[in-house]
Parts: structure tokens; C-alpha cells; sequence
């Protein structure tokens, strides 16, 4: 399995101001994917970041709120832009397997709330 | 969009006691995974299953690739007091490549708590 570092932990921030969330993985992989776990619920995919092209966001999530970078094959960032309460959540960074079986990995998180 | 409900929202057992708990969805899954997250961690993969039908076991931990592929459980024998967390399915399918690059719907998770 690949080790996945996520920075920061966790952060406090004031409404208004953005934050980047940085993934680094232990091994090249094709597909980085960052996830939200609001409060008390499951994990939602933001997007799907390949390096080299822009990210592929789901429904609900847009590239001006969330922009992710893909600089190469073992890190990304996601920003969280102007900030408001509602996005205090856990942002998670996920990889897909090496050998490309369907498994997928999960850094520890970013916890982030919003004041 | 794809949903998987999964049951029990929560659980209270007793050390020792087994525990199940599973999946449904409304449509087919090429992949089931099991993934348990402790508080301030991301999840961790417990088990992965690829075919239908398919029983894998983990240690304590069984899980099922249900015929129809629409669903999937989970068990858990002889539970102990560190198996307490969340527990998540999470649902993949393959796109026309044949390959999934790990995009996965998850269930709402099964919050377990094990009595000494």
C-alpha cells in the first residue's frame, strides 16, 4: 500500500481566507483524488486530479472554489477558497493502489474548521 | 447518482459478541471495499472484494461480494474493544477502459461500540 502525507493536520481558519492542503505519496501513481468528510457524515469525492491535466470535479464541487494542482506523479495540492463555516470539514487525499487493482488509500486527513 | 445505504447506522455490543453489517445499492459495483476510521484518522482498508459471490476473510473480519453485486456485508467475530470506530463500504465501478483509478462511492458508515 502507498503512505500518503497530508499537510497541514489540522487548521483553524477565519472566514474569507483560503487554505492549501498538500498530498504527498510514497510512489508515482496516475490518479490523486481528494475527498470531504463533513461533520458526522461519509466521504464525498471533490475531484480526481491526473498530473499534467486539469482536475475532474464532481457535481457540487467547482474549480474556483477548489482549485487542485498535480505537479507531478507523487503530490498535489487542494485549495479551499474564501472560506465560509460550511466548509469545516476533513479533506482527504486518496490514491489508488500500485498495480492498479481498485483499492484505494487514504492520507490521515486535514482537519479544517472554519470560524 | 450512485447511493449505497448502509445498516446499522450504529451499534452497542458487548466484548466478544459478533457483529454485522452491510451495504445495498441500487446498482451494480465491479468492487466492494470495507474501510474502518478511528477518530483523526483517514480510513483505513480492511478488506477489498472483486468478484461476485466472492467471501474474503481478514483475521476476525469477513466480508461478502454479494451475487447480484449490488450489495455487500461485513462481519466481525469475537468483537474486542479496538475494533470500536466507523465503519465504511465503498463501491467502485470500472470506466469503459476497464480501470476505476480508485473513484469510490461511500456508504453513510456503521458507528461501532464495543462494552468492555
Amino acid at each position: 500500500s502507498a503512505v500518503i502525507s497530508q499537510k497541514p493536520s489540522r487548521d483553524i481558519c477565519q472566514r474569507g481566507t483560503s487554505l492549501t492542503i498538500q498530498c504527498q505519496v510514497d510512489s508515482q501513481v496516475t490518479m490523486m483524488f481528494w475527498y470531504r468528510q463533513q461533520p458526522g457524515q461519509s466521504l464525498t469525492l471533490i475531484a480526481t486530479a491526473n498530473q499534467g491535466s486539469e482536475a475532474t470535479y464532481e457535481s457540487g464541487f467547482v474549480i474556483d472554489k477548489f482549485p487542485i494542482s498535480r505537479p507531478n506523479l507523487t503530490f498535489s495540492t487542494l485549495t479551499v477558497s474564501n472560506m465560509s463555516p460550511e466548509d469545516s470539514s476533513i479533506y482527504l487525499c486518496s490514491v489508488e493502489s500500485v498495480g492498479g487493482q481498485t483499492e484505494a488509500f487514504f492520507g490521515q486527513g486535514t482537519r479544517l474548521t472554519v470560524v | 447518482g450512485q447511493q449505497l445505504n448502509q445498516s446499522p447506522q450504529s451499534m452497542f455490543i458487548q466484548e466478544g459478541e459478533d457483529v454485522s453489517m452491510n451495504c445495498t445499492s441500487s446498482s451494480i459495483f465491479n468492487t466492494w471495499l470495507w474501510y474502518k476510521q478511528d477518530p483523526g484518522e483517514g480510513p483505513v482498508l480492511l478488506i477489498a472484494l472483486y468478484k461476485a459471490g466472492e467471501l474474503t476473510s481478514n483475521g476476525r473480519l469477513t466480508a461478502q461480494f454479494g451475487i447480484t453485486r449490488k450489495d455487500s456485508f461485513l462481519n466481525i467475530s469475537a468483537s474486542i474493544p479496538s475494533d470500536v470506530g466507523i465503519y465504511f463500504c465503498a463501491g467502485c465501478t470500472l470506466n469503459a477502459g476497464g480501470t476505476s483509478y480508485g473513484k469510490l462511492t461511500f456508504g453513510q458508515g456503521t458507528i461501532l461500540t464495543v462494552h468492555p
